[in-house]
């Protein structure tokens, strides 16, 4: 248990679809991370929100959006997939954003397939 | 070629045996993190460090910060350390996380 909490943990949906992921962290954090995990590639940041705040999209296409309406909770709103957009995608938290200090916490992540 | 290369990317090793993976990185950074990611997909940090070296149990993390280099050790490894282990490195001015590829432990009862 590392104070993340993601749910689903898994969800098939088709290329057509709308469908959330959520996330929520009970530590008191400021800033909040969405990271992409496809199979054998590194964890390639997606967004981060600090203080509520969007402060990084890194060129994510618009079929993925965003929103953070406090500092607990996160979600990933999904619409119009593609196949290659599935992967497993993890949230993260640390007290803010950066900062050499700062360790990172990790959810158990949601498991996405695209049919 | 990735900011962060880790080696081996596959390690299969008996019960018992002294564990070593490696991790290169290649920009000036604040801080490197080594962490275990479960079957399951959840990720824990195990290590934060940005000099020397650190322990806990039987988890031991090395840098040099000259070489850009930094080793996690486990000894007397279990079957329940099978896991993926990743290197991640916080670089200097945006202060973001380059993660590795990871490396795939099992260890055989």
């Amino acid at each position: 248990e590392t104070g993340v909490t993601q749910t689903p943990r898994h969800l098939v949906m088709g290329m057509t679809n709308k469908k959330s992921l959520k996330c929520e962290q009970h530590l008191g954090h400021n800033a909040m991370y969405w990271y992409k995990q496809s199979a054998k590639k590194p964890l390639e940041l997606m967004f981060v929100y600090n203080f509520k705040e969007q402060t990084e999209n890194n060129s994510v296409p618009s079929r993925f959006s965003p929103e953070c309406p406090n500092s607990s909770h996160l979600f990933l709103h999904l619409h119009t997939l593609q196949p290659e957009d599935s992967a497993l995608y993890l949230c993260a938290s640390s007290q803010a954003q950066g900062g050499s200090g700062n360790t990172i916490y990790f959810g158990e992540g949601s498991w996405l397939t695209v049919v | 070629k990735n900011e962060v290369e880790q080696s081996p990317q596959n390690l299969t090793a008996q019960e018992g045996e002294f564990i070593t993976i490696n991790c290169s990185y290649s920009v000036g950074i604040s801080a490197l993190h080594w962490l275990q990611q479960h079957p399951g997909g959840g990720i824990v940090s195990l290590f934060m460090l940005s000099s020397g070296k650190k322990k806990h149990g039987r988890l031991i993390a090395t840098i040099n910060i000259q070489e850009k280099h930094s080793s996690l050790h486990i000894t007397a490894s279990h079957p329940r350390d099978s896991a993926v282990y990743i290197c991640a490195v916080r670089t200097f001015g945006n202060e973001k996380l380059t993660f590795g590829t990871g490396t795939r432990l099992t260890i055989i009862p």
